[in-house]
């Protein structure tokens, strides 16, 4: 496709729900990020893909979060026994290289999730 | 600690009228230096950046911004903002990672 794609947009889970929220990058793309962005704040990092090694995962709040890229391209991030701080938009933006340099970072529209 | 200070919450601008949206940075080195926009609905799409050279950095949508490494600003700029212009305004710095400021609504008035 065109750009970052990310399904579902929105998505309400009941407290204690497992989730799975889906990120398609650009074509071709070999960084791969995820980021939560809570009402009212920027962005914060959650975690890093270069292919599918998962390079950096410093940023996911705590063991029930999970993300995977098995074969370098499609993304899923999975929150396990959803809380109710979980609520936020989750972002997932690619890029063309394994840093910035020369190059940006595109963001999807993301998925806004909802803990009931 | 890396952070993001943009210490304006919300600025209201009149249309026609200029714009500066300020950011200040912590970071161990020099960063790449990003500006991004966020409307509602919309993911980020990228204004401008800056990664070395010219301090004076021109963007999409008739957007500057100027990096000042003594002051460890990174401040945008416009001459005469638009309607359209009204959405949220981040600036981040990074290398791979980004650690965005809790950004800057801007509001243009008539």
């Amino acid at each position: 496709g065109a750009g970052v794609s990310q399904s579902p947009r929105y998505k309400v889970a009941k407290r204690g729900q497992d989730v799975a929220l889906r990120c398609d990058p650009i074509s071709g793309h070999v960084s791969l990020f995820w980021y939560q962005q809570a009402l009212g704040q920027g962005p914060e990092f959650l975690t890093y893909f270069q292919n599918e090694a998962q390079l950096d995962k410093s940023g996911l709040p705590s063991d029930r979060f999970f993300a995977e890229r098995p074969e370098g391209s499609v993304s899923t991030l999975k929150i396990q026994r959803t809380q109710q701080e979980d609520s936020a938009v989750y972002l997932c933006a690619s890029s063309a290289d394994r840093g910035l340099i020369g190059t940006e970072a595109f963001f999807g529209q993301g998925t806004r999730l909802t803990v009931v | 600690a890396q952070s993001v200070t943009q210490p304006d919450i919300h600025i209201t601008v009149s249309e026609g009228a200029s714009l500066e949206l300020r950011c200040n940075y912590s970071y161990g080195a020099t960063p790449y230096l990003f500006w991004y926009v966020q409307s509602p609905g919309q993911g980020l799409q990228l204004l401008l950046k800056y990664f070395s050279g010219d301090t004076l950095v021109q963007g999409i949508k008739g957007f500057e911004a100027e990096f000042k490494r003594s002051q460890s600003s990174f401040n945008l700029r416009k001459p005469s903002v638009h309607w359209s212009d009204a959405a949220e305004y981040f600036c981040a710095v990074g290398f791979q990672k980004l650690v965005f400021g809790t950004g800057t609504r801007l509001l243009v008035s008539p």
